[in-house]
């Protein structure tokens, strides 16, 4: 299988603290992209990271990437009830980064106000 | 900008019927539309890649013939689930890329909750 495995599957925390989500993959990959889903919802794109970087920050996320390892960690620091949702890694293999997206198992997380 | 959107957001149709679920880039032209199928807390599976004016590409253990898509234009691409029988039932997500040279992300349309009764 092509998609990726993410852990852990389920997380709960309180809010104000840091929430880790980990995904692994099997291929070699031109990008990671990580995704966020409300419950019976679409997909919001949060950030991608490239091959050729380790480390990339938005606002309160931070992602790494490493590529000997095909892992990915995506870091919610302070969280905030409304950062409760699924969170999807894909991966995607071609340059452009927007064909055929592999997406991961997903975490589901709460944050309890 | 980039906001793709689906219809119906969700639909209800008996066993033996057909049903069309549209998907529509707003504010942008779109090449390449994606479908994927999403089971009860379960990942999304790509299901096709649709472009327009081309036959779209299915995916491995997808049958064409009972999911048939249709990108006729920029801005629409459709997925009719035909003869649809209960485990057909799911959430079907569409993904919009851009036409500009360079574009790198797929824009997700909300999704259709499909059950089949």
């Amino acid at each position: 299988s092509q998609q990726g495995e993410e852990d852990p599957q389920a997380l709960s925390i309180q809010e104000g603290e840091n929430a880790t989500m980990n995904c692994s993959y099997k291929t070699s990959i031109n990008n990671l992209q990580w995704y966020r889903q409300n419950s019976g919802r679409g997909l919001v794109h949060l950030i991608l990271i490239r091959s050729n970087e380790r480390e990339k920050h938005s606002g309160r996320l931070r992602v790494t990437l490493d590529t000997s390892k095909k892992s990915s960690s995506l870091l919610i620091t302070a969280s905030r009830a409304a950062d409760t949702a699924s969170y999807f890694c894909a991966t995607a293999r071609d340059q452009t980064g927007a064909n055929n997206l592999f997406f991961g198992t997903g975490t589901r997380l709460t944050v309890i106000p | 900008g980039a906001v793709v959107s689906q219809h119906p957001s969700w639909v209800i149709c008996k066993s033996g019927t057909s049903v069309k679920i549209e998907c529509r880039s707003l504010d942008f032209q779109a090449t390449t539309m994606f479908w994927y199928r999403q089971f009860p807390k379960q990942s999304l599976m790509l299901m096709a890649t649709s472009n327009e004016g081309s036959k779209a590409t299915y995916e491995q253990g997808v049958e064409k013939d009972k999911f048939l898509i249709n990108h006729a234009s920029l801005t629409l691409s459709t997925l009719t689930v035909t003869s649809a029988h209960p485990e057909d039932s799911s959430f079907y997500i569409c993904s919009a890329r851009s036409s500009l040279a360079g574009a790198r992300e797929q824009y997700f349309g909300p999704g259709t909750r499909l059950t089949v009764t």
